[in-house]
């Protein structure tokens, strides 16, 4: 139980075209939902929190209309990076936290998404 | 503001030996700590927890004791496996929830036969 799945798990685009990363939790109801980005050999870096049927928070320093997010139901959060650059490649993961099976509270993370930027 | 420190990697261990990857954590009140591991190509992976001072989280053969006097959360097992081999991550959560979870930089594990 408590499995996130993220999609796809890797991606190539050109530059200045949008992508869209869907992170689902599968078998319990995620009530936050949190991306995190991680560059090469380096830790990963919370980008932003969103609560199902709110807007997200972001965090200081990342740009909200690049990063879009979207928590429209309790089992489903994208993130839609518009109008990518070299610069966005990178590890993007998502982690779920909700009041299931599992201990409440506790995070739950996908497995993450390449995104490589021509 | 909350802040994780563990040691620099790479670390290369033959197997059967014992591993310890030093953390220490700043921050106010009573975090809750945390280590995950990550495989190559995957996503992060809850190994252990403890919640309160003294406590001692386990599994899969990795301890880590929760030290408030130290503010330390140092990993330990005592015969790894080339399987073991992964990115090691430290982590606190502050009190009350996990709703922000701060990582430290990641430790390599490398264990050749």
């Amino acid at each position: 139980g408590a499995v996130v799945s993220q999609h796809p798990s890797w991606v190539i685009c050109k530059s200045g075209t949008s992508v869209k990363i869907e992170c689902r939790s599968l078998d319990f109801q995620a009530t936050t939902m949190f991306w995190y980005r991680q560059f090469p050999k380096q830790s990963l870096m919370l980008m932003a929190t969103s609560n199902e049927g709110s807007k997200a928070t972001y965090e200081q320093g990342v740009e909200k209309d690049k990063f879009l997010i979207n928590h429209a139901s309790l089992t489903l959060s994208t993130l839609t990076v518009t109008s990518a650059h070299p610069e966005d490649s990178s590890f993007y993961i998502c982690s779920a936290r909700g009041f299931g099976r599992r201990p409440r509270n506790e995070q739950f993370f996908g497995p993450g998404t390449r995104l490589t930027v021509l | 503001g909350d802040s994780v420190t563990q040691m620099e990697g790479p670390v290369t261990l033959s197997e059967e030996a014992f591993l310890t990857i030093n953390c220490t954590y700043t921050a106010t009140g009573y975090p809750s700590l945390f280590w995950y591991v990550q495989y190559p190509g995957e996503g992060l992976q809850l190994l252990l927890k403890a919640t309160k001072a003294d406590d001692k989280g386990s599994n899969k053969g990795f301890e880590a004791t929760y030290r408030k006097e130290t503010t330390s959360f140092h990993l330990e097992k005592g015969s790894v496996q080339v399987s073991d081999s992964a990115v090691y991550f430290c982590a606190l959560a502050p009190s009350g929830g996990y709703q922000k979870v701060t990582f430290g930089t990641g430790t390599k594990l490398q264990v050749i036969p």
